[in-house]
């Protein structure tokens, strides 16, 4: 199986702050990644696809990036709405794996 | 527009079968491309995808608990049907379904094709399973 190490696991930040999340592949994986963002008592919602397209409908302050084995999910000015779990999750091959979740939270 | 709904037990005892029907809606799984999954997250723990389905009945399984699940589907109800046997209490978990997209694609450099799984764009609101006797 292809691990996902998702860091840092959690941080704190303030609103207007530029956040970078980092996921790590155990194995090439191409551009086969996709980030979710999950907030508390709702199911995920896919952010970013293709390791750097924006999904329909999300603010353009999130942004992806990478490919291979290192990927970034940056949201270049935090707002109250982002305070939440993301997750990525490589497609590449099966099984189909998530990191382990990045929280977070207000400073 | 394209939603999911999952519905099913909330509760079952230890050593008991899992039925969980996700009912599809804007979309059909007959349609050539078209694919459910799914995932489940334990409380406070991360996502684990589970299983797969696509329109031409390509079914994919975590290995991980191959031997315990089966998914179907039912193209004139537009579900698709997860069953997990042998319920044990670390199954406690939201269980959601997804709805993804398959493409045949040429490898390149080559004469070969292949199956290639988009990851899933949609998802349905999940529903909560506990396993407790």
């Amino acid at each position: 199986d292809i691990q996902m190490t998702q860091s840092p696991s959690s941080l704190s930040a303030s609103v207007g702050d530029r956040v970078t999340i980092t996921c790590r592949a155990s194995q090439g994986i191409r551009n086969d990644l996709g980030w979710y963002q999950q907030r508390p008592g709702k199911a995920p919602e896919r952010l970013i696809y293709a390791a750097s397209s924006l999904q329909s409908g999300v603010p353009s302050r999130f942004s992806g990036g990478g490919s291979g084995t290192e990927f970034t999910l940056t949201i270049s000015s935090l707002q109250p709405e982002d305070f939440a779990t993301y997750y990525c999750l490589q497609h590449n091959s099966f099984p189909w794996t998530f990191g382990q979740g990045t929280k977070v939270e207000i400073k | 527009q394209i939603t999911l709904k999952e519905s099913g037990p909330t509760l079952v005892k230890p050593t008991q079968t899992l039925t969980l029907t996700c009912t599809l809606s804007g979309f059909s799984l007959s349609t050539s491309g078209v694919v459910v999954g799914w995932i489940r997250q334990p409380p406070g723990q991360a996502l684990e995808w589970l299983a797969l389905i696509s329109w031409k009945d390509d079914k994919r399984y975590s290995p991980s608990l191959r031997s315990r699940l089966t998914i179907t589907k039912d193209t004139s109800k537009e579900q698709v049907v997860l069953t997990m046997t042998d319920m044990d209490p670390v199954d406690t978990a939201t269980y959601y379904c997804a709805h993804s997209l398959v493409e045949h694609q040429l490898v390149p450099f080559s004469r070969k094709y292949y199956d290639y799984y988009y990851s899933m764009d949609v998802w349905g609101q999940g529903t909560t399973v506990t396993v407790s006797s």
